[in-house]
């Protein structure tokens, strides 16, 4: 089946500017958790949802970062007013549950740089 | 809080050698540590999981050991392929509470290159 897909593949956009990262996990997986991947670095936990509700946002680094889900679906990762330390590869993830014993499915990302 | 180094930062061998990459995690108290594979533009491909109970794991020319008490995985490649170029991540994940739960922390990586 499907796995998860992410888009845009590629976003550049100018500092200041806001986007939007958008997720479409695999099909029936209630879990879904955004990770941030700087250059050289490994990814980064910014936030899981457990269906529409975020029991964990601890890993957002400003306000200037929010994300939504809606229908246990799509979710929607925004970045307003973008700064260049935002230039990263955002992977996006799935799991049936959010239990600790479920396995992860990672999207192929979307790499943003910001201008 | 935890936090996960990976040794060496980047690798280069030739083909056919066997090779040992290295994770440390700073907290014991972990459920389980994957290892997993990314490639250029692609997705985490997981190889390995361990569970916290486990010592190792197996998957072809794949070994992944884990030594809980002392913070430590290594990932052993046998007779490394150029196809086995990637960049290998280690990451482990938190035990059940609060809502920590499914969170991986990931280790920054090891960049692999097997020349011909």
């Amino acid at each position: 089946g499907a796995g998860v897909s992410q888009s845009p593949s590629n976003k550049v956009t100018e500092k200041g500017k806001d986007v939007e990262l958008r997720c479409d996990p695999i099909s029936g997986h209630t879990a879904l958790y955004w990770y941030r991947q700087r250059l050289g670095q490994g990814l980064e936990f910014l936030i899981y949802f457990q269906g529409n509700s975020a029991p964990d946002k601890s890993g957002l680094p400003s306000d200037r970062f929010s994300a939504e889900r809606t229908g246990e679906s799509v979710s929607t990762l925004t970045i307003q007013r973008t700064q260049q330390e935002d230039s990263a590869v955002y992977l996006c993830a799935s799991s049936p549950q959010a239990g600790v014993g479920e396995t992860q499915y990672f999207g192929p990302g979307t790499r943003l740089l910001v201008l | 809080k935890q936090e996960v180094t990976q040794i060496p930062a980047a690798l280069s061998v030739p083909e056919g050698e066997n090779l040992v990459l290295n994770c440390s995690f700073t907290d014991s108290a972990i459920y389980n540590l994957q290892w997993f594979r990314q490639d250029p533009g692609k997705g985490l491909t997981s190889l390995l999981l361990i569970q916290s109970s486990q010592r190792e794991q197996t998957s072809g020319r794949l070994n992944a050991s884990l030594d809980k008490s002392s913070g430590r995985s290594t990932l052993y490649i046998a007779a490394s392929q150029p196809g086995d170029s990637a960049t290998y991540l280690c990451a482990v994940r938190a035990n059940a509470g609060g809502t920590s739960y499914g969170k991986l922390t990931f280790g920054q990586g090891t960049i692999l290159t097997v020349h011909p």
